[in-house]
């Protein structure tokens, strides 16, 4: 079963255009991570949300956590080529004593044209 | 500080054929996690591991494939008689304290299967 939706899958856009992909659930979470991972490599983080109505921001990428805890959304702002990549969230499946192992969503291919 | 290493980095093995895929956490580090990763997909939790004991293995596929962490040298991920649709990248992630929200990841291992 997959827990968390991202939408959409696939994305190809100009560079300068702002896009926003999002990622969904029904399930409450304590917090939620994005990760970009680029071609041939490992996904790198990029935040952790952690309160409900957050928003944290990283140069031009605004990511914001649901008010429920339930979805969390990406912005970015005047996309750049080296934007490209697959754009992951995530949840700790863990326990306080069984780790941090993290479940991934679906994931967003973003390719930003120069 | 290095980061996760993993190797080798491309391994084509024959149907049958045994792989081995090995991964040396970041130092100081003493939880391992393997994930697989289909073409376009998110990333799949398989296994996670401290020195000497599988915690969660609740994402391994029952038969073929085994993990281990011992307590000196590289965590390994084994899968014995490969088959076709084992060809994927598996990637591996480190994390020094339970519970903590930040897992970092090695560059992965892509496996093809002819």
């Amino acid at each position: 079963t997959q827990l968390l939706e991202q939408s959409p899958q696939f994305l190809s856009i100009q560079e300068g255009e702002n896009l926003t992909v999002y990622c969904n659930s029904s399930s409450v979470f304590s917090s939620l991570q994005w990760y970009r991972q680029e071609p041939g490599e490992g996904p790198v983080l990029l935040v952790t949300v952690v309160t409900g109505g957050e928003v944290k921001k990283l140069k031009r990428l605004t990511f914001q956590f649901g008010d429920a805890r339930k979805d969390s959304s990406l912005h970015i702002t005047a996309a750049q080529p080296g934007d490209t990549g697959l754009y992951l969230c995530a949840y700790s499946g863990g326990m306080v004593n069984t780790g941090n192992q993290f479940y991934f969503g679906t994931g967003t291919s973003l390719t930003v044209i120069p | 500080n290095a980061g996760v290493m993993q190797n080798p980095r491309h391994l084509v093995r024959r149907r049958g054929q045994e792989a081995r895929l090995r991964c040396s956490p970041m130092k100081g580090h003493s939880h391992v996690y393997w994930y697989r990763q289909l073409p376009e997909e998110g990333l799949k939790f398989m296994v996670y591991l401290q020195k000497e004991n599988i915690i969660d293995e609740s994402g391994m596929p029952k038969e073929r494939f085994s993990a281990e962490f011992p307590k000196e040298g590289p965590s390994i991920l084994r899968i014995q008689q490969v088959v076709r649709g084992d060809s994927a990248a598996y990637f591996c992630a480190s994390s020094s304290l339970v519970g903590s929200t930040e897992a970092f990841f090695g560059q992965g291992t892509r496996l093809t299967v002819v």
